[in-house]
């Protein structure tokens, strides 16, 4: 069965560090692969997307990467600011399948 | 403004009791899903629907029902909620061409606890 695996533990890192967070997945061969925000309470925002031939997207201060012989995507959250605290969430998807799963998530705590 | 909304936000009923979820988005999207979020098990599918009456089955779609008779109304319907299915719920939808489809707009959540 189709599996994501995001960090299990919750990333604690101190303001203006990197966090890097892992979204690995089984017996998927995604097209593309999503990342989403989660605040407390509130419904994930998207992010980003970094599809399957491109190697690494940048935006801001975030940056995917996609290796898709190893399976995984790495989301590294550059320069960090106690305002990128939240949980974030990833999403493969094949170019032909209309369902969509999520990671579990993985949650930032930045301190200042 | 552009949004998914979802009502009631909040609700607390007792097993056995039939309830509907809905859930509205003004941008036109052709495609609409529902998520059941659990702690540990992330957003897990239930149901989603690809344009007005075309639904079809995400991960955990039992003891739900949709219906899809508007573009941009999908309702999530529990007709004999069970304690199992306490939990954070959001809506989704997106437009469906290309990689429009993407990029998921979602709801705010209704937090369902059945007693």
């Amino acid at each position: 069965s189709q599996k994501i695996e995001q960090n299990s533990e919750a990333l604690n890192i101190q303001e203006g560090k990197t966090a890097t967070l892992t979204c690995n997945y089984t017996n998927y061969s995604p097209a593309y692969l999503q990342w989403y925000r989660q605040d407390p309470g509130r419904g994930p925002v998207f992010l980003l997307l970094i599809r399957e031939n491109e190697k690494e997207k940048r935006k801001e201060r975030l940056k995917v990467t996609f290796d898709t012989t190893l399976k995984q995507s790495l989301f590294h959250i550059t320069a960090s600011q106690p305002a990128d605290s939240a949980t974030y969430l990833c999403a493969p998807r094949d170019s032909n399948d209309y369902k969509l799963s999520f990671g579990a998530g993985t949650t930032v705590t930045v301190r200042a | 403004e552009a949004q998914v909304t979802q009502n009631p936000r909040y609700l607390i009923t007792v097993t056995g009791k039939k309830l509907t979820v809905t859930c509205s988005q003004n941008m036109n999207h052709e495609y609409m899903s529902w998520y059941r979020q659990d702690p540990g098990l992330g957003l897990r599918q239930i149901y989603y629907s690809m344009n007005v009456e075309v639904t079809d089955k995400g991960d955990v779609p039992e003891g739900y029902k949709v219906s899809r008779k508007e573009k941009r109304n999908f309702p999530l319907i529990l007709e004999s909620p069970s304690p199992n299915q306490t939990s954070l719920y959001f809506c989704a939808s997106s437009f469906l061409a290309g990689e429009a489809y993407n990029e998921q707009f979602f709801g705010p959540g209704t937090r369902l606890t059945v007693l």
